[in-house]
């Protein structure tokens, strides 16, 4: 059972414009979320996140929203740029003890020159 | 460069056998912790150590273990190897015991199983 799912493999966008991923989770207990992104050959490296007494944080082009009705959180970035080309992956876990990350599978962002 | 090293970067072996995947943590960090990343799967949490002592475990099967030692670095041992054990194992480490502490990527070893 997927507890973080990211539904759309890919997403590919214009230089320039606003990207948006989605990220849908379906347990309640989730009350922390971070979004990582992963380059080819490389490990994940950690972006941005947000806690669930938020519902949204923003560091540079990088916004996150959660929307916790919904169970459910996007990352924009704007502008985009060619950089950001990337597979990004959402997770989500809970504080408390020995809680662990749980990923979605990812969602591989390509940006147009 | 996260300063998380990973040991070896690539590894080919056959089914049945046994073998010994390898991280050291970044300066200070006490928490090390295994995931495995199959074919079309996200990244699964497979177990976490904090400072020599196992804290938090997840989808790791009875033919998996790791261990953490006095010096930090922590080895995850896979035996009695299934071709699908093929994925990419990334090690990563934080400073505390929290898992919503940022966590820092080794770069992977690629495990292919014959």
């Amino acid at each position: 059972d997927q507890q973080v799912k990211q539904n759309s493999p890919s997403l590919s966008v214009q230089e320039g414009r606003i990207s948006i991923l989605n990220c849908d989770y379906t347990n309640s207990m989730f009350d922390y979320f971070l979004w990582y992104k992963k380059y080819p050959a490389e490990g994940p490296t950690f972006l941005i996140s947000i806690s669930s007494i938020k519902d949204k944080n923003e560091d540079g082009r990088f916004t996150v929203f959660l929307n916790k009705s919904a169970k459910h959180l996007s990352l924009h970035i704007v502008p985009s740029q060619p950089g950001d080309s990337a597979v990004y992956f959402c997770a989500a876990g809970d504080t408390g003890a020995n809680s662990k990350l749980t990923f979605g599978k990812g969602i591989t962002l390509s940006v147009r020159p | 460069d996260s300063g998380v090293t990973q040991t070896p970067k690539h590894l080919i072996t056959a089914t049945g056998q046994r073998v010994t995947l390898r991280c050291s943590p970044r300066s200070g960090d006490l928490s090390v912790y295994w995931y495995q990343q199959s074919l079309d799967q996200g990244l699964q949490f497979l177990i976490q150590y904090y400072n020599g002592e196992e804290r938090a475990k997840g989808n790791i099967l009875e033919r998996f273990s790791a261990q953490q030692f006095p010096d930090l670095h922590s080895e995850l041992n896979l035996s009695s190897l299934e071709l699908g054990d093929s994925a990419l194992y990334f090690c990563a480490s934080s400073a505390g015991l929290a898992t919503y502490n940022e966590q820092f990527f080794g770069p992977g070893t690629r495990l292919t199983v014959l």
